[in-house]
């Protein structure tokens, strides 16, 4: 079974701190993705990798950066969170998909972050 | 363009019925599409998912769905609900093959499960 693994679970931060929210995947998948999710707002896209030190902006980049080293591995940083930045945040990964099969997303179980 | 459609943002249903959750879509490519599930607290998991191999896609936990391309939909049903089905259900749809930036999500479907 493909894992997306994200550390932390549960965050606490203050206004004005920098914070990393790091993901792997053990199935070398090309494709990472970070999203985050709020009531009402449903899933958005913040960035995504389609390989190492690649990156592209989703729908809503700002206040937030991305690290990919390796391929295993991205992480999303907060430069400097906000109360507004307070929400579920889902990494997920992906192959890249050139037939027909499709690009399965398989997500983590989320890491919740509260800004006070 | 693509777009998602979730028919019903709460579906209500009793232990034993049936569960249909309404999903339409648009995409000017022949799209993928998928169903997720989500638990509180917890990250999506995949259902099922249809890539043109064959309209009824079946998937875990008993759910099934069916691509209708004329109707554009693709509507997700079980026969009998259980109460460990009680969650969050997102449609998805992938437009461009190998294309990591076109997934559009619906906006979600609560089911409920009355005993």
């Amino acid at each position: 079974d493909v894992k997306v693994t994200q550390s932390s679970r549960y965050l606490v931060k203050r206004t004005g701190e920098k914070v990393f929210l790091e993901c792997v995947q053990d199935m070398d998948h090309e494709n990472m993705f970070w999203y985050r999710q709020d009531p009402g707002l449903g899933l958005r896209l913040i960035y995504f990798s389609y390989d190492v030190k690649m990156k592209e902006k989703g729908d809503i980049p700002e206040g937030y950066s991305v690290s990919r080293e390796k391929k295993e591995r991205f992480s999303l940083i907060l430069e400097s969170a906000s109360t507004n930045q307070t929400s579920m945040y889902l990494c997920a990964s992906s192959y890249t998909s050139t037939g027909t099969s499709g690009n399965t997303i398989y997500f983590g179980e989320g890491s919740w972050l509260t800004v006070v | 363009a693509q777009s998602v459609t979730q028919l019903d943002s709460h579906v209500s249903v009793s232990e034993g019925t049936p569960v249909l959750l309404r999903c339409n879509y648009s995409s000017s490519y022949s799209p993928s599409l998928f169903w997720y599930v989500q638990h509180p607290n917890k990250g999506l998991q995949l259902l099922l998912k249809y890539t043109s191999a064959a309209t009824l896609v079946k998937g875990i936990n008993g759910f099934e769905a069916e691509f209708k391309k004329s109707e554009t939909s693709f509507h997700l049903t079980k026969p009998s609900a259980h109460m460990s089905d009680a969650a969050e259900y997102f449609c998805v749809v992938s437009g461009v093959w190998g294309s990591a930036r076109q997934l559009t999500f619906g906006s979600g479907t609560q089911l409920t499960v009355l005993p």
